[in-house]
């Protein structure tokens, strides 16, 4: 069976350190992987998306950045945080564009 | 624009029914998913419509009208585990999700 693993659970780092969160994908393989973020009471906001290694779109302008360096494998990351950057955090993955996606548990992040 | 239009939030009684909307504008359309998301946690799949009419899955059904930009979430039998956030997305033309705030449903004995 499939399974998602998105680490930390939570995280609160300082305005202007530089943040790295990852998501592995198991029991499948060329996944089509997705970071979101959801701001308290709001929707999903697509950040990046990839359907293969290498391959990142960048849905918002913004100060994060995405990397899949593996075909099971995604990171998001920021060379500098800012406080508007906290929200709730997750990684997903689906088989194709019209199939169901399934989510990692999701990361917590607070910028102080 | 792109926009998906639900209830904020939604108070029904333990065992009852409740019917929860979704409207939509999208530049396309390429099927209606429909999650749950308990408080602090991730969302989880509920339903996918791409055709007219009703899918029927246990206690909960979905339905979708694609002339009318509509789509319900109904949920019968209601439990207290039952409350939580219900998410409508929509897949576009370009098979990009668009995704509702979401409708908070509050579940009372």
């Amino acid at each position: 069976s499939q399974t998602i693993h998105q680490w930390p659970a939570t995280l609160v780092q300082p305005v202007g350190s530089p943040l790295s969160l990852e998501c592995t994908v198991e029991g499948t393989s060329n996944p089509n992987l997705y970071w979101y973020r959801q701001a308290a009471g709001r929707g999903l906001q697509l950040l990046f998306y990839s359907v293969g290694i290498g391959q990142i779109s960048s849905e918002v302008p913004q100060n994060l950045s995405a990397s899949r360096p593996q075909d099971r494998q995604f990171i998001l990351s920021s060379k500098k945080l800012l406080l508007s950057d906290s929200g709730f955090y997750l990684c997903a993955w689906s088989l194709r564009e019209n199939t169901e996606a399934f989510f990692g548990q999701g990361t917590r992040l607070t910028v102080v | 624009g792109q926009n998906i239009d639900q209830p904020t939030e939604m108070t029904a009684t333990e065992g009852a029914i409740v019917q929860i909307n979704c409207t939509y504008q999208t530049s396309g359309f390429n099927g209606l998913f429909w999650y749950q998301q308990h408080a602090g946690e991730a969302p989880t799949f509920l339903s996918y419509n791409v055709l007219d009419g009703l899918e029927e899955k246990g206690r909960f059904s979905s339905f979708l009208s694609r002339s009318k930009g509509y789509s319900y979430l109904l949920l019968k039998e209601l439990q207290m585990k039952d409350s939580a956030s219900y998410l409508c997305a929509v897949l576009d033309s370009n098979y990009q999700l668009i995704w509702g705030a979401g409708t908070k449903l509050i579940i009372k004995p």
